[in-house]
Formats: structure tokens, sequence, C-alpha cells
């Protein structure tokens, strides 16, 4: 079965750091680039960060770059995103997704994580 | 900047409708990589039509996608009741960044 679960949300304090994962499963990881996509409590869907199949390019939304880092692993089948200096307005369910493009980026995520939360507050 | 949607389309069952996604010359208009995505409350979105009108393999005929200059569309034939639910469509927009509308309510009256 195709799936992709994450995992690694909570609540945090702002201005602290939090590490998501997604572990794939049921397709060949390597062959294609992922996302991280998050969504706040009755709001729209919110692009966060891409990365091509090997890491060879990386693409962030203006509201996380030079805090949040994606990163994956091929060899572990999983895709992480690392959040630093989180900010209230951070808080969201995040979800991975693959991308249907191959390795490189598209705009078309055809399976998508569960979602894990993250809740950033004091 | 986020896609121009509708924040709200309804329709009868039976009818057709149609759900507009105004972006700029950088991305929808740049890109034939326009995306739609279905979701229902408290689930994972669903991809509906990708590459401006492609549908993944499962997704009914009734879902149809089409673009003119920076406005891309998503037009459902056939409302269901099941149809009702949020609309998405994204675009990619260069260098590695995607960008997402901000939604349509789509109610079936």
């Amino acid at each position: 079965e195709v799936q992709l679960v994450n995992s690694g949300g909570g609540l945090v304090q702002p201005g602290r750091s939090l590490r998501l994962s997604c572990a794939a499963s049921g397709f060949t990881f390597d062959d294609y680039a992922m996302h991280w996509v998050r969504q706040a409590a009755g709001k729209g869907l919110e692009w966060v960060s891409s990365i091509t199949w090997n890491s060879g390019n990386i693409g962030y939304a203006d509201s996380v770059k030079g805090r949040f880092t994606i990163s994956r692993d091929n060899a572990k089948n999983s895709l992480y995103l690392q959040m630093n200096s989180l900010r209230v307005e951070d808080t969201a369910l995040y979800y991975c997704a693959k991308d249907n493009g191959g390795g490189g980026v598209t705009s078309a995520f055809d399976i998508w994580g569960q979602g894990t939360m993250v809740t950033v507050s004091s | 900047s986020a896609l121009t949607q509708p924040a709200s389309v309804s329709g009868s069952p039976g009818q057709s409708i149609t759900v507009s996604c105004t972006g700029a010359s950088s991305d929808v208009g740049s890109y034939s990589l326009v995306s739609w995505y279905q979701q229902h409350p408290d689930k994972a979105p669903k991809l509906i039509i990708y590459d401006v009108s492609k549908r993944p393999s499962g997704v009914s005929n009734r879902f149809s996608g089409s673009k003119s200059g920076n406005t891309a569309s998503l037009t459902i034939s056939g409302l269901q009741a099941d149809d009702e639910a949020d609309y998405y469509c994204s675009s990619y927009a260069g260098n590695y960044i995607v960008v997402f509308g901000a939604g349509t309510k789509l109610t079936v009256l």
C-alpha cells in the first residue's frame, strides 16, 4: 500500500524547535520530489517547502524561509522538516505530500500523509 | 502571492459549476502545472486535476480543468451530494516554489 505517515508534532513554546518526520512506503521514494503543506484550523492549504528527488533543489515559502529546513534520507525512505524559531502563527496541521511529477517539482501532490499537529503556544 | 479563488460557489444536483483560480504571469500564466484538490472536512486533500486538465486514475470524468492566460478553471458536471467540499487550486511558480489558492467552498443545494 502506498502511504505516508507523519509524526513529530506537539506543543512547543514560541522560539523553540521541533522536527517533523514523514515515513514513506509502497513506492520508490527516491524517484519523487516531496513537499510539506500546512493548514491552520479552519483555514486553507499553505505550501511550506519542497525538495527534489536527490535533495539538489529546495524551495521555501517566504513565511518560513530562514527558520525551517527540509531534508530527506532516501536510504530510510524518510522526509523531514526542522522547524526553528517557531511562532504562534506556525500553529497548524502539517502534511507531507508526494509529488507525482517524477524527481522534479510540480504542483501535483498525489499522496498525502495523515498530518501531524503543531501547536506553538506559551 | 496566493492564487485568487471565489470563497464559495453553489449548485443543485445534476447541474454544472465552475471554480476560477486567478494567478499571475509568474505562476499560472507561465506553467501548465496547475492542479486542483478536493478536501472533505477532517480529511487530507485529494488530487483531482493536474497539469491543468489531466485526471488521476480513479477520478470521475465529471471533473475537468482548463486554463486561459493567468486564470485556471475547474468544472464539475452532474453535481452530486458528495461533491460538497472545499476545492483548492495550486500552481508551480518557478524556483521550486508552489502556491495555493485560498480555497472555494462548494455547497450542493
